[in-house]
């Protein structure tokens, strides 16, 4: 079965304080790894997706690497506006056919503090 | 582009009743996907369509259903609702079965 781990919990960073966010994933053959942004009361944000080991994308302040094992979630200097729920999904082929289903991870609850 | 919508938005319902949630994709985008979010169990998925055939079924009892349409339109239906149903339910897109999926903004479900 397709298990995936966040660490940790909940971070809380001061303005400009780097850091990284961890994902550890076990699949029996991935498809991808994707990192969703969810707000309080809202929807996952679609932030990246990440398909081979070595894999690496940017986006603004946010970095997201990807091996074998796990994905890191790098935030530089981050700000008050990115404190939110990070979540990590994996998607596992099945038979060479990739299917819609999503398992996530129980999320990292980031605080910036200004 | 315009996002995925749900609606309703808010919901409650008396135990043993059953609900209707709907969830318009976007435009372009075939694959539709549910998933059931509650604060202990985390984001859990129930079931994905894809040219209005189910593709994928999570762990749910039959009292959870779905449907879609041929505009991609999707339904999903809990019938004989239980306590343990109140959750947010979440609904995401994509182009192809697949590919990068995108949410929308939930259905707050309570039961009472």
């Amino acid at each position: 079965e397709d298990q995936v781990t966040q660490s940790p919990e909940a971070l809380r960073l001061q303005e400009g304080e780097s850091s990284s966010l961890n994902c550890s994933y076990t699949v029996s053959g991935l498809r991808g790894l994707f990192w969703y942004r969810q707000d309080p009361g809202k929807g996952p944000e679609f932030l990246f997706t990440l398909y081979s080991a070595g894999e690496e994308k940017e986006k603004e302040r946010l970095k997201a690497t990807l091996t074998k094992k796990e994905s890191f979630l790098h935030i530089t200097a981050p700000k008050p506006e990115d404190s939110a729920t990070y979540l990590c999904a994996v998607q596992a082929m099945s038979g060479g056919t990739s299917y819609g289903k999503l398992t996530f991870g129980q999320g990292t609850i980031l605080t910036v503090h200004p | 582009k315009a996002g995925v919508t749900q609606t309703p938005r808010y919901l409650i319902k008396t135990r043993g009743q059953q609900v209707t949630l709907s969830c318009s994709p976007i435009s372009g985008h075939r694959s539709v996907s549910w998933y059931q979010q509650t604060p202990g169990q985390g984001l859990q998925f129930l079931f994905e369509y894809f040219s209005e055939t189910q593709r994928n079924k999570g762990n749910f009892p039959g009292r959870f259903s779905g449907r879609q349409f041929s505009n991609s339109r999707s339904e999903m239906n809990v019938s004989t609702l239980e306590l343990g149903d109140s959750a947010l339910y979440l609904c995401a897109s994509s182009l192809l079965s697949g590919y990068e999926q995108y949410f929308g903004p939930g259905t707050r479900l309570t039961v009472t």
